[in-house]
């Protein structure tokens, strides 16, 4: 069965410092990656999405970058956090459901201060 | 950007009610989808309708999907305390493609 682990759970960053947040994903190969971030009352705004290893796309411009090392392995990060960067950071892949659900990790919850 | 619209933003009932949820949307759209987020945790999927559907059921759920209006709504029947949580659409023109989340509707079911 699938299963996505996010680390950490919970964040707590002063402004300006680095970020990085990891994604790992089991019981699938070759998966699309996505992050979204959730802001406190709001919907999921898609940030990256990977087709694969070394393959990214941004979906919004902002100071954050994404990376996928490996291809079960997606990485989110900034090297300077602003404080519009708290939120609820979710990463997802497609489901084996094979009509483009997604299944969807635990989350990580930062707060910038 | 946000495709979905669901309202209402905020729903509170009472156990054994029924809970409708609407979502509205702006583009042509490959499939529609719900999700259920419980507070602090991650999203699950609860169901998906076809463009080329007009109502599906998964237990006490029911969906309808109105492609010309570009309207969805969410039926929970019999609700119960265990089903409070956010409820999202969610829209994506082809198959394959990122989905674009609404912003929910929170629901409250008290006992």
């Amino acid at each position: 069965s699938q299963t996505i682990h996010q680390w950490p759970a919970t964040l707590v960053q002063p402004v300006g410092s680095p970020l990085s947040l990891e994604c790992t994903v089991e019981g699938t190969s070759n998966p699309n990656l996505y992050w979204y971030r959730q802001a406190a009352g709001r919907g999921l705004q898609l940030l990256f999405y990977s087709v694969g290893i070394g393959q990214i796309s941004s979906e919004v411009p902002q100071n954050l970058s994404a990376s996928r090392p490996q291809d079960r392995q997606f990485i989110l990060s900034s090297k300077k956090l602003l404080l519009s960067d708290s939120g609820f950071y979710l990463c997802a892949c497609p489901s084996r459901g094979g009509g483009n659900e997604q299944f969807f990790g635990p989350g990580t919850r930062l707060t910038v201060l | 950007s946000q495709q979905g619209e669901e309202d209402p933003q905020a729903l509170s009932i009472q156990e054994g009610e029924n809970a409708t949820m609407n979502c509205s949307y702006k583009t042509s759209i490959n499939n529609l989808q719900w999700y259920r987020q419980n507070s602090g945790r991650g999203l699950v999927h609860l169901i998906l309708i076809r463009s080329n559907e007009r109502e599906k059921h998964s237990g006490r759920l029911r969906v309808t999907l109105d492609t010309s209006k570009k309207s969805s709504s969410l039926l929970i029947t019999a609700s119960r305390a265990a089903d409070t949580a956010s409820y999202f659409c969610a829209t994506d023109r082809q198959a394959g493609t990122a989905l674009i989340f609404g912003k929910g509707t929170t629901l409250s079911v008290s006992s």
